[in-house]
């Protein structure tokens, strides 16, 4: 079964500090996101992009946070100068028009 | 925007018994329900899903009923087994569009 795969599983950085997780979506999928999920709550939009630009964003994604997709397969979510409260697992998804997400395995962002 | 509501917080049921998991939404023009399942420190994954144009939608043990008027939607798993225990959340989307997910219940199962 085709997966979204995403990396790293885990990053650790410094406060202030720049990061970039990386997601490779299936491949014949034409809508792509970037979700979050601190600790214990709930998960939350981010922001969804097709056809090489973002389609929507939510309050969260403010002007620290960009996404590309550089090369046609991979799909990047970039943090610019990391907060404490950004530490949360990031989950990738894609999908095709009419059907629901497929999660990745998230990366696990800890800011310290 | 979209807000959904999910009950309960924690299930805990006896293994065999059933589990029912309540959401409701508030956009009538929600017309996607998807269920997922995380399993600690894992992915969400999709369990089973309803569009708007059907009442009731069943996979083997698990169920999911809608009411479109009432604007809520509920997950049904019969015979639980130990392996249900897990986060699960209700999601709400029109036209499959970004999804705003329930706060999540935690289901565990005794066996």
């Amino acid at each position: 079964e085709p997966e979204v795969t995403q990396t790293p599983s885990h990053q650790v950085t410094q406060m202030g500090q720049e990061v970039i997780l990386r997601c490779v979506p299936i491949s014949n999928h034409l809508y792509f996101y970037w979700y979050r999920q601190i600790l214990g709550q709930k998960v939350e939009f981010l922001v969804s992009f097709y056809n090489n630009e973002i389609s929507e964003k939510s309050e969260i994604f403010d002007d620290q946070f960009s996404v590309e997709r550089p090369d046609g397969s991979n799909f990047t979510l970039k943090i610019r100068s990391t907060k404490l409260e950004d530490s949360a697992m990031y989950f990738c998804a894609s999908k095709e028009r009419n059907y629901g997400y497929t999660f990745g395995s998230g990366t696990r962002l800890t800011v310290v | 925007g979209e807000n959904v509501e999910q009950h309960p917080s924690t299930l805990s049921v006896q293994e065999g018994d059933s589990a029912v998991i309540k959401c409701t939404y508030s956009d009538s023009a929600s017309n996607y329900f998807p269920w997922y399942k995380q399993e600690l420190g894992k992915r969400p994954q999709l369990i089973i899903d309803i569009r708007s144009n059907v009442g009731e939608k069943k996979d083997q043990r698990i169920a999911v009923t809608l009411n479109k008027t009432a604007k809520h939607f509920s997950l049904h798993i019969t015979e639980t087994q130990p392996e249900d225990s897990a986060v699960y959340f209700c999601a709400a989307s029109v036209d499959f569009n970004k999804f705003y997910f329930g706060s999540g219940t935690k289901l565990n199962v005794k066996p």
